[in-house]
């Protein structure tokens, strides 16, 4: 079973910031934190991971609780083709493999 | 683009054929895995294999057997699959490392009908 709990679907106007929230309140001390989109009918692409610190790429900035059992996803100027579900996942860190468990994600609709 | 290339990318079988997915991964990864996302459900883990050798089998019927020649290529085996296996079959990769997780970068799929 996935570890995260995300709100099923959220709308966001195009150019303002969205905000994905993912609770994950048993995440362990070894555990990362992923997230991931899958555009209609394509594979799952990477966009950040954090352990505990906030981290920004090109694409995306994480913020992760001090308690570290929540995060949120920011996408500074959202468009259209940023509509996508998203997924939050935690990764124990170690080990042979890296196992992503996908749960629902959130269904971001960008709208014009 | 994400280094990770799968063919077919549709493909229709019928219940007596046997076909072949196939993954390459272009990005010198030493972990390859297999997913299927069937219609309105979370993907699912199938297969891992790491330094060419299965470390995972989430009890996935014995219709589907995976390959794994070298650290570049992957391939699905199908045979006597049953309409209920008609899903998006996703390959992915990754650099498995002991300490430490690594991103998985995904194919495109295959779109998978069984008839």
């Amino acid at each position: 079973d996935a570890k995260t709990t995300q709100p099923t679907s959220m709308d966001c106007a195009e150019g303002r910031a969205a905000n994905l929230p993912c609770n994950h309140s048993t995440i362990s001390g070894n555990e990362y934190v992923y997230w991931y989109r899958q555009i209609h009918s394509q594979g799952p692409q990477y966009i950040i991971h954090g352990l505990k610190n906030n981290e920004t790429n090109e694409m995306a900035s994480l913020i992760i609780t001090e308690d570290r059992k929540s995060s949120t996803l920011i996408l500074p100027h959202a468009t259209l083709r940023d509509t996508a579900v998203y997924y939050c996942i935690v990764s124990p860190k170690g080990g042979a493999t890296n196992k992503l468990i996908f749960g629902t994600g959130t269904l971001l609709a960008v709208q014009p | 683009e994400t280094g990770v290339t799968q063919t077919p990318r549709h493909l229709v079988m019928g219940m007596t054929n046997k076909k072949s997915l196939k993954c390459e991964q272009h990005l010198g990864h030493n972990a390859m895995y297999w997913y299927k996302q069937s219609a309105k459900k979370p993907l699912e883990l199938m297969f891992v294999y790491s330094l060419e050798e299965r470390v995972e089998n989430n009890s996935v019927p014995s219709r589907f057997s995976p390959e794994c020649p070298n650290s570049s290529h992957l391939f699905l085996h199908l045979h006597t699959l049953q309409p209920e296996d008609s899903a998006l079959y996703l390959c992915a990769s990754s650099q498995d490392r002991q300490f430490g997780t690594d991103t998985q970068y995904f194919g495109p799929g295959t779109r998978l009908t069984v008839l």
